[in-house]
Parts: C-alpha cells; sequence; structure tokens
C-alpha cells in the first residue's frame, strides 16, 4: 500500500529565504505530483513528475524526483509573500492509476 | 465558466438526513473521483469511476455510495449523515488513458459539509 508523508506540516518563513518541502512515499511511486492550494480555495496542479531525476521548474518553484530514495522535494527560491500557500505531494502507482496524497505543508511567507 | 462545477458550495444538513453531492464537468474527461479533506489529513480518496460503468471504492467509502449518471457527471451521497462526515468534499477528473499519460487530477471547488 503506497503511503506519501510530508514534512515539514507547517513552516513559517521569511520573505527572500530559500526553503525545501519533502515529500517521502512508502513503496514504488511512478508518478510524483504537485499541488497548491490557496485558503478556501480548490487544488491547482504545479508539476508532475514522471520519471527518476525529473526536475521540473517554474518561476520560483522548483520540484524533483529520486525514485530510489523515494523523495521528492519542493524547493521555494527568494521566497515572496504571494507563494503562501498549502502544498500536496501525492503518489501514484502503475496499475493502481489512482492519488494518494501527503498531509500537506502550510506554508506562511512573512514579510 | 468552471471545468469541474460542485453543488451546493456549501451544505448544512442534520444527523440521519440523506444529501447528495453533485460533479459535473466539461473537459470531457473519462475518469471521475470524489475526496475529502480533513485538517492535518491531506486528500483521502471516496470513490472513484473510471467510466460509466465503471465505479470503484477508495480508502474510506464506508457510509458514501455514488452514481455516474453521465460521462460528465458523478454524483456522491451520504445516507444517513453523521457529525463525523462534516469536511471539505472535492470531486475531481483526470484524462486517463494509457501509462504514458500524465494523467493529472483536476478539482472542482470544493462543498464545505457540515452535520450537525
Amino acid at each position: 500500500e503506497l503511503k506519501v508523508e510530508q514534512n515539514p506540516l507547517f513552516l513559517s518563513m521569511q520573505e527572500g529565504k530559500n526553503y525545501t518541502i519533502y515529500c517521502n512515499y512508502s513503496t514504488t511511486s511512478d508518478r510524483l505530483y504537485w499541488y497548491r492550494q490557496d485558503p478556501g480555495k480548490s487544488l491547482e496542479s504545479l508539476f508532475v513528475l514522471l520519471s527518476n531525476g525529473a526536475v521540473k521548474q517554474e518561476g520560483r518553484l522548483m520540484a524533483s524526483l529520486d525514485t530510489k530514495a523515494r523523495l521528492s522535494t519542493l524547493h521555494i527560491t527568494a521566497a515572496v509573500h504571494d507563494l503562501s500557500a498549502t502544498y500536496f505531494c501525492a503518489g501514484s502507482r502503475r496499475g493502481a492509476q489512482k492519488l494518494v496524497f501527503g498531509q500537506g505543508t502550510r506554508l506562511t511567507i512573512n514579510p | 465558466d468552471a471545468d469541474v462545477t460542485q453543488t451546493p458550495r456549501n451544505r448544512i444538513t442534520k444527523t440521519g438526513k440523506r444529501i447528495m453531492l453533485e460533479c459535473s464537468q466539461t473537459k470531457g474527461h473519462d475518469r471521475m473521483y470524489w475526496y475529502r479533506q480533513d485538517p492535518g489529513l491531506g486528500l483521502r480518496l471516496i470513490y472513484y469511476s473510471f467510466d460509466v460503468k465503471d465505479i470503484n471504492k477508495g480508502e474510506i467509502s464506508d457510509g458514501y455510495s455514488v452514481s455516474r449518471q453521465a460521462q460528465a457527471k458523478f454524483s456522491l451521497s451520504l445516507e444517513s449523515a453523521i457529525p463525523n462526515q462534516t469536511a471539505l468534499y472535492f470531486c475531481a477528473t483526470s484524462e486517463g488513458g494509457d501509462w504514458g499519460a500524465k494523467n493529472i487530477q483536476y478539482f472542482g471547488a470544493g462543498t464545505r459539509l457540515s452535520v450537525l
């Protein structure tokens, strides 16, 4: 059974700083997704990582996948207030084709 | 208009009542999903459907039922609501296809349900 765990669950940081959110999963997950959720809003797809070593970048966010370590990271560079949100990772196994979500990381970026 | 529409957006009901949450989509996707979100637990899958004749239980299906009325419509019912079903419910859709496809799920705006 696939299990997905994120850490930290809460993160408060200052604008301009760099930080990383970690996503560990328990067994083979052939795809890894990152979503963003603003308070009271729906989930928005950020990245999908399909293979070992995959790296995707959009603005100040960069996601990577290491399938051997069963680890994905979401790196935030020079944080700005607009990135404050809850970030979820989710794994998916070949054949199952359904997502298993982590608990979410609530990110607060202070001026 | 939103590609994935959930109705109602908010609902307050009493213990024991039957309620239905509805989801419709204009994305033309075959696959539809129902999740619930609770603080600190992420999203958990209730039911999913890969086409009109294919419906599957997720990890927390007890107390829920679904109906896939058409490719574009997927409803979630609580037959006899109880307070611990108070949560935020999301519908999602995905294109599906073979394993090489990205299979990104697209979410509706959510239904906030309170069971008193």
